[in-house]
């Protein structure tokens, strides 16, 4: 069964472009979240994706966006790139199911470097 | 107030020793908990989860839970150097839209040979 994927691995961009990441879920999996982590924040939940529909969001500006596509497939897009924005993003999927007990898997991740 | 605090570190332990985790969480809804593990350069993995007050036990690993004082712990017996990572807490917070899974800075275990 394969895991979660994430493209690209490792990106540089530099100040005011714009990014696309990509995460394909492990099959079967309809609910994608998307955490940023850096050294100094720790894992912090951005959104969360499920059935297309973005279910959760954590407190991330509007240059933050994503979206998943009908076959859980989801996409996070950050604009206007800013140096603080250098970090792993990290792709997780479950189930989805309502009950809190189903558990995240995480992609390898995306790195990406703001010059 | 952080949603999940855990003291970053790093702790220290020898080789064979036990290591003691500790986490504590806002909600007091909550109603799962996750240890996650995570080596340098790597993502994090799941190695317990804990839904229910008290003890549960996974060979060398056993995650406690006190839902009354929101704590959760993760005690690794016979620590090994192999042990030596970020362990991660995790809780999933319920609201309007369905659970999402916060976690906490992460503690950083360093287990000497």
């Amino acid at each position: 069964k394969a895991g979660v994927t994430q493209t690209p691995r490792y990106l540089i961009k530099t100040r005011g472009q714009q990014v696309t990441l990509s995460c394909s879920p492990i099959s079967g999996h309809r609910s994608v979240s998307w955490y940023q982590q850096t050294p100094g924040q720790g894992l912090q939940f951005l959104f969360e994706y499920f059935s297309e529909t973005q279910r959760n969001k954590g407190n991330f500006p509007g240059r933050f966006s994503g979206r998943q596509f009908s076959n859980s497939r989801s996409e996070m897009n950050v604009s206007t790139l800013e140096l603080g924005d250098s970090a792993l993003y990290l792709c997780a999927s479950r189930t989805g199911q309502s009950s809190g007990a189903n558990v995240l898997t995480f992609g390898a991740g995306s790195r990406l470097t703001v010059l | 107030q952080k949603e999940v605090e855990q003291n970053s570190g790093p702790l220290s332990v020898p080789e064979g020793a036990i290591a003691s985790l500790n986490c504590t969480y806002s909600d007091r809804g909550s109603q799962s908990f996750f240890w996650y593990r995570q080596y340098s350069g790597k993502s994090p993995e799941l190695i317990m989860s804990i839904y229910s007050n008290g003890d549960k036990e996974d060979g060398r690993f056993t995650a406690q839970l006190n839902k009354a004082s929101q704590y959760v712990s993760l005690l690794i017996r016979d620590s090994q150097p192999s042990d030596s990572a970020t362990y991660l807490c995790a809780v999933n917070l319920g609201g309007a839209g369905g659970f999402k899974t916060i976690f906490g800075a992460g503690t950083r275990l360093f287990v000497k040979a």
